[in-house]
């Protein structure tokens, strides 16, 4: 079964809305971080968010909230304010839990976003 | 934050031939580094868990032999495609975390295309 399923394979958004990107998670881990990773067309991986699986509250970073719903283990990216420089590639990931280092992350098949001016 | 150096970035070479991949953590010491495989428009997909020190962590179908991963060093991880065919031909990316935590995040290398013709 997929850890991580991203449901949209690509989405439109108006510059300067706000756009939500959809991302659901299976573990049965107790202790586990989702992350939300930006990849533009050059390749990089750029981070944009965490959240872990005990914190309280939604993790915000600037434009970007992460609107965690333990129960339906589901970890949607929040967008505010599209600009055009946010058309990318982005993909939701988990790390599953012992603290040990040695666990990776785990993507999921991404969602492809274009701003539209 | 953290910083990963890959290289190269690009490769081109002819079938038959071996291609080494350099990752390297330029101010953080790296245990533990993750190979990924991305495939055009396709998610990232694990390779092998490198730990310094010690014998990879390969996943299910991915052959040893032909992916060779060396860690010698706490900054240092190297991944050789031996005997490259077309099929190899894809986006090669490493990672490591800085922490061992689960909330710990992956600073990830720019990447490397090869081409194998």
């Amino acid at each position: 079964a997929q850890k991580i399923t991203q449901t949209q394979p690509g989405m439109f958004v108006q510059e300067k809305e706000a756009v939500t990107l959809d991302c659901t998670y299976d573990t049965s881990d107790p202790s586990y971080g989702l992350f939300w990773y930006k990849q533009p067309s050059s390749g990089e991986m750029i981070f944009l968010i965490y959240q872990g699986s005990y914190d309280q509250q939604n993790a915000t970073e600037g434009r970007y909230s992460l609107n965690f719903q333990k129960a339906r283990k589901s970890a949607n990216l929040v967008i505010s304010a599209s600009q055009l420089g946010d058309s990318a590639m982005y993909f939701c990931a988990m790390r599953e839990g012992d603290d040990s280092g040695n666990t990776p992350l785990v993507f999921g098949k991404g969602t492809r976003l274009s701003v539209i001016a | 934050g953290a910083v990963v150096s890959q290289h190269p970035s690009w490769v081109i070479c002819k079938s038959g031939t071996s291609v080494k991949i350099e990752c390297r953590s330029l101010d953080f010491q790296a245990t533990t580094m993750f190979w990924y495989r991305q495939f055009p428009k396709q998610s990232l997909m694990l390779m092998a868990t490198s730990n310094e020190g010690s014998k990879a962590t390969y996943e299910q179908g991915v052959e040893k032999d032909k992916f060779l991963i060396n860690h010698a060093s706490l900054t240092l991880s190297t991944l050789t495609v031996t005997s490259a065919h077309p099929e190899d031909s894809s986006f090669y990316i490493c990672s490591a975390p800085e922490g061992q935590a689960t909330n710990e995040k992956l600073f990830f290398g720019s990447g490397t295309q090869l081409s194998v013709l």
